[in-house]
């Protein structure tokens, strides 16, 4: 595998339904990144990891849980969801989140749907 | 205020036609960075072009070329003789060095038809 990978690709969850999506990256870096994509807001950010250190919740509801055990693993815990929360979830990882410089690469996405 | 202007939410053009996409940019900060993405239908972001605030220099690589002006803060992005294969959603983005905050633009849909 290389670059940044996301499973599942597709997922339809219930509101009631606990989930969680998994971001791996193969680029060696220590930075990593969750965004949602909703046709409302193109690229929202939702939370950032450097160094498996959470540095950025931008007011993310608490039914999102993120987890990142190590630089190469990112997980997002998904439970009690509302059907506004169906979006592309993006994945993305940098060398490092040092305040500039260093370009993201991005997964494929999850495209999540809550019925 | 930080923000990125993206003011063109969606442009057609022709196969071969040149475009140029808009990119307008707001910082406090004197050390930034500013980005252009491409994301194809298939969802994955791509990178394009990072500049940092201190290198004015436009650049060209290919059919592409970038517009860097300080003094408009603007980061214009275009692409010469256009292609099917061009069609995607572009994001300019901002990478601020000392508030450490990345912000994207909205994106501007391109469809370039054959």
């Amino acid at each position: 595998e290389t670059g940044v990978t996301q499973t599942p690709r597709h997922l339809v969850m219930g509101m009631t339904n606990k989930k969680s999506l998994k971001c791996e990256q193969h680029l060696g870096h220590n930075a990593m990144y969750w965004y949602k994509q909703s046709a409302k807001k193109p690229l929202e950010l939702m939370f950032v990891y450097n160094f498996k250190e959470q540095t950025e919740n931008n007011s993310v509801p608490s039914r999102f849980s993120p987890e990142c055990p190590n630089s190469s693993h990112l997980f997002l815990h998904l439970h009690t969801l509302q059907p506004e929360d169906s979006a592309l979830y993006l994945c993305a990882s940098s060398q490092e989140r040092a305040g500039g410089s260093n370009e993201q690469f991005f997964g494929p996405g999850t495209r999540l749907t809550v019925l | 205020a930080q923000k990125v202007t993206q003011a063109q939410t969606e442009i057609s053009v022709v196969e071969k036609e040149d475009v140029t996409l808009d990119c307008v940019y707001e910082t406090r900060d004197t050390t930034y960075y500013l980005f252009w993405y491409k994301q194809p239908p298939s969802g994955e972001l791509v990178f394009l072009i990072r500049r940092n605030s201190f290198d004015e220099q436009n650049e060209i690589s290919g059919r592409y070329s970038w517009n860097f002006q300080k003094s408009t803060s603007s980061f214009n992005f275009t692409i010469t003789a256009s292609q099917v294969v061009d069609s995607a959603v572009y994001f300019c983005a901002l990478d601020s060095y000392n508030f450490n905050k990345f912000y994207f633009g909205s994106g501007t849909k391109l469809n370039v038809k054959p």
